[in-house]
């Protein structure tokens, strides 16, 4: 069963726009973490923003913001005022708990953003 | 940077062949993964350690072992390489001892099999 949805097709944004990325996820595990992952052209995954299952606040790191729905299962990201270097792959994952293991993450597909002039 | 560097960043090789990757870290990081990204897949889990010889599968393990004899490095050998083994491999870490357990990657290898 897939854990991780990210079913938006390119994305396209003006620059100086927000923007919202869409995550759904699936677990029966009570304890999880939500991380969003950027992936430019260049190729490194470069982390983003973390959302723990139990935190009671949405997550914010400068632009960026995770919109954490917990009943819907959803952790969308948001990136205020879009810049022309935010263009890139951006990667939903979450962490279950794994015995003997540190964490274990899943991602999702990932969704192409592109941010125009 | 959390100190992380994959050795070949670029590497062609022939079906049939043994090829071993490998990902050096600095910051005596406890857990390691190895992951392989594929275009409409995302990241995949390969194998992963949780410390020195202690390893374990991930969720596509096949065609793949890896060691750990010391904490600095963690090596994914393809015993006999399959072109469906053409891929962009990325060594992860995680910090220790820290609650979010934020894995950090590596600028990735490119491999090739023809």
């Amino acid at each position: 069963a897939q854990k991780i949805t990210q079913t938006q097709p390119g994305m396209f944004v003006q620059e100086k726009e927000a923007v919202t990325l869409d995550c759904t996820y699936d677990t029966s595990d009570p304890s999880y973490g939500l991380f969003w992952y950027k992936q430019p052209s260049s190729g490194e995954m470069i982390f983003l923003i973390y959302q723990g299952s139990y935190d009671q606040q949405n997550a914010t790191e400068g632009r960026y913001s995770l919109n954490f729905q917990k009943a819907r299962k959803s952790a969308n990201l948001v990136i205020s005022a879009s810049q022309l270097g935010d263009s890139a792959m951006y990667f939903c994952a979450m962490r279950e708990e794994v015995s003997g293991a540190n964490s274990k993450l899943t991602f999702g597909k990932g969704i192409t953003l592109s941010v125009r002039p | 940077d959390a100190g992380i560097t994959q050795s070949p960043r670029h590497k062609v090789t022939e079906t049939g062949t043994p090829v071993t990757l490998r990902c050096h870290q600095t910051e005596n990081h406890r857990y390691m993964y190895w992951y392989r990204q594929d275009p409409g897949h995302g990241l995949r889990l390969i194998h992963y350690s949780y410390g020195v010889k202690d390893t374990d599968k991930g969720e596509v393990s096949d065609g793949y072992s890896v060691s750990r004899s010391k904490t600095e490095d963690f090596l994914l050998t393809l015993e006999s390489a399959t072109s469906s083994q053409t891929s962009v491999y990325f060594c992860a870490i995680s910090e220790r001892g820290v609650a979010k357990n934020i894995q950090y990657f590596g600028a990735g290898t490119r491999l090739s099999v023809l």
